[in-house]
């Protein structure tokens, strides 16, 4: 059973930085580009990061350039997102993905919730 | 303001056929596959349809898609009570170099 589990959200004072972690289990994690979503209160998704299969490519929305950084550990299956100096429209469910257009292998976690405010 | 977009609510009786549609441009729809997502209230989306037009194991064939161009359409025959939900469309973007989605469609049951 493929299983994606999200951890570390919280809440946060703006300017500050959180680590969210993402572990996956049920497929080869190391063979596959992942990616950063999230969902702010009442609002549609919104892509935020993906990595590629063995970490050395790293895209980013606008939104997020500069201040996210995606990173994996392929030995404890773990994605990450750490995210410096931090907004109130940060504000979201945040879920690690495995997004698939062609053959119907796409996972996401049940999400985890960062809160920007002071 | 989403890449794609949808409208923002669909309605119908139950055991009535209800479209949602999805609009894009070259750099998106127009030249890569979509997929949809299903989210109910408080949980993640559930992939529904990928590759245009392709059914997960699992989903029931009540739900169907399409692509014509720049756009997509999602049906779901039978309208039954448990398809209140969020849907949404997606696909990969050539400009981006990654997914971008519509901003949602709520589906009501009346």
């Amino acid at each position: 059973e493929v299983q994606l589990v999200e951890s570390g959200g919280g809440l946060v004072q703006p300017g500050g930085s959180l680590r969210l972690s993402c572990a996956v289990s049920g497929f080869t994690f190391s063979n596959y580009w992942m990616n950063w979503v999230r969902q702010a209160p009442g609002k549609g998704l919104v892509w935020v990061s993906r990595i590629n299969s063995d970490g050395t490519t790293r895209k980013y929305a606008d939104s997020v350039k500069g201040r996210f950084t995606i990173s994996r550990d392929n030995a404890k299956n773990t994605l990450y997102l750490q995210m410096n100096s931090l907004r109130a429209d940060d504000t979201a469910v945040y879920y690690c993905a495995r997004i698939d257009f062609w053959s119907g292998s796409d996972y996401w976690g049940q999400g985890t919730l960062v809160t920007v405010s002071s | 303001q989403s890449v794609l977009t949808q409208p923002p609510s669909v309605s119908g009786t139950p055991g009535q056929r209800v479209t949602i549609s999805c609009s894009g441009s070259s750099s998106n729809i127009g030249s890569n596959t979509v997929n949809w997502y299903q989210q109910l209230p408080g949980t993640a989306p559930k992939l529904l349809i990928y590759s245009n037009s392709q059914r997960p194991s699992g989903v029931p064939d009540r739900f169907s898609g399409s692509k014509s161009g720049s756009s997509a359409s999602l049906a779901i025959s039978g309208l039954q009570s448990e398809d209140e939900a969020d849907y949404y469309c997606a696909a990969w973007d050539d400009s981006l170099n990654g997914p971008v989605f519509g901003g949602g469609t709520k589906s009501t049951v009346l």
